[in-house]
């Protein structure tokens, strides 16, 4: 089935310990989003691409960065990790077209704690 | 910046009873999607609402967006104890952000 996976799904890192979360998709989609989801809070949008085009979010910090080397993988390494970056960090993909962007799928997180 | 908000926060019904949250965005939407994470789960894409006034039912789920396509809605009737979870509305814009959420607990 295609499928949006994200590796792994929980992450354990130091503070300021830099790390990396991978999200990969067998939909061809060309758009992937990086979220961050707190506890009880709606995911929030960090950064998203579109083919290769980069969009970053006005307030996500520069602590986040993405790559995206291909259409089929995308990363998120957060450079200095701390206390208050513990999150579930969910992947998203879309397709696109002249009315916008689709809808998304998501994959199922990666739930970071940071010690 | 675009603000999406949602009413109620919470909500608590007794298994059968109907269901409404409501979302109303700042800015004029170009098309709004509804999505309902499951605890301990991701968001599962609902539905996408594009025209003005557009109403779409999906069995006991009944979506709305509003004539100004700045406001919407999902009704659940009936509920079930599987309509457990959080109900987001999001929304294109300068950036695509979701609602704050409305968690539905379903008491059997």
């Amino acid at each position: 089935d295609a499928m949006v996976i994200q590796n792994p799904r929980y992450q354990v890192t130091q503070f300021g310990k830099p790390v990396t979360l991978s999200c990969s998709q067998t939909l061809n989609h060309n758009v992937m989003y990086w979220y961050q989801q707190k506890s009880s809070q709606a995911p929030k949008l960090l950064f998203h691409y579109y083919d290769k085009d980069f969009n970053n979010e006005a307030d996500t910090p520069d602590n986040f960065q993405s790559r995206r080397p291909n259409t089929s993988f995308c990363f998120l390494d957060i450079r200095s990790p701390g206390l208050g970056d513990a999150a579930m960090y969910l992947c998203a993909t879309s397709g696109s077209g002249t009315s916008g962007m689709y809808e998304q799928y998501f994959g199922p997180g990666t739930r970071l704690t940071v010690t | 910046g675009q603000q999406v908000m949602q009413i109620p926060q919470y909500q608590h019904v007794q298994e059968g009873e109907d269901f409404t949250t409501y979302c109303n965005s700042s800015t004029t939407l170009s098309n709004i999607q509804w999505y309902k994470q499951r605890p301990g789960g991701h968001p599962v894409f609902l539905i996408q609402l594009v025209k003005s006034g557009e109403v779409k039912k999906q069995k006991r789920l009944t979506f709305q967006f509003g004539e100004a396509k700045k406001n919407s809605s999902l009704h659940i009737t009936a509920t079930q104890t599987t309509d457990v979870g959080t109900y987001f509305c999001a929304g294109p814009g300068q950036n695509f952000v979701f609602g704050p959420g409305t968690r539905l607990s379903v008491l059997p």
